[in-house]
């Protein structure tokens, strides 16, 4: 059964910082691994998918990794800034059960002035 | 293109009683699924349309819960009679090829007092 964990969370920074949200996964059979954010009382927005065979996503001042041998992945965001203030969801989609989505329960990121 | 929609966006109900939530999906989006975050855990998959045909129901709760998506198009999701346990954010997504990301709503809120 996957198992997907999310460290730290909740973390605060000052704007204008780089951080690292981390995500971990207990199968390493996956068909993808997709980043959400969520504002409160808000949906899902999709900011990033990696396909199995990926190593890496960008977008912006977004980039994730993935290390799937190790059941890791990264978000890496630069430059924060007090917009990225919100829930980020990691979530992947297994081999053998593609139409599920297995989440972590998030890391609250707050940005300040 | 139109997002994922659903509504109610709120609803608070009494013990015992029935709701029903909606879901459009993207247009052209064949696979529609439903999730459920409950207080304090993780966004949990409950079924998998293709089409009108339920391709995998094994997260739904228990019998309270009937999904149907007539026509193939938009579904809804009814739960009679609601125990508070029910009460979470339900949220909706869909998918043109699930391997390639999905697109969610913005959940609608139920509250069982």
């Amino acid at each position: 059964k996957q198992e997907v964990t999310q460290i730290p969370a909740a973390l605060s920074v000052p704007e204008g910082e780089n951080l690292v949200l981390n995500c971990s996964f207990t199968d390493s059979a996956i068909y993808n691994l997709q980043w959400f954010r969520q504002d409160p009382g808000k949906g899902l927005t999709s900011l990033l998918l990696i396909q199995s065979s990926q190593r890496e996503q960008t977008s912006g001042r977004l980039n994730a990794s993935l290390d799937k041998s190790s059941g890791r992945s990264t978000l890496y965001i630069a430059a924060s800034q007090p917009g990225d203030s919100a829930t980020y969801l990691c979530a992947v989609s297994s081999t053998g059960t593609a139409s599920k989505l297995t989440f972590g329960t998030g890391t609250r990121l707050q940005v300040t002035l | 293109e139109a997002g994922v929609t659903q509504f109610p966006s709120h609803s608070v109900i009494e013990k015992g009683q029935t709701v029903t939530l909606r879901c459009d999906p993207i247009s052209g989006h064949d696979n529609l699924y439903w999730y459920r975050r409950v207080m304090g855990k993780e966004i949990k998959f409950l079924l998998h349309f293709v089409k009108e045909s339920k391709q995998d129901e094994s997260g739904m709760p228990n019998n309270r819960f009937l999904a149907e998506r007539t026509g193939g198009t938009y579904s809804t999701l009814k739960v009679q009679p609601a125990e508070l346990e029910d009460s979470g954010v339900y949220f909706c997504a869909s998918s043109q090829v699930p391997t390639y990301g999905y697109t969610f709503g913005s959940g609608t809120r139920l509250t069982v007092v």
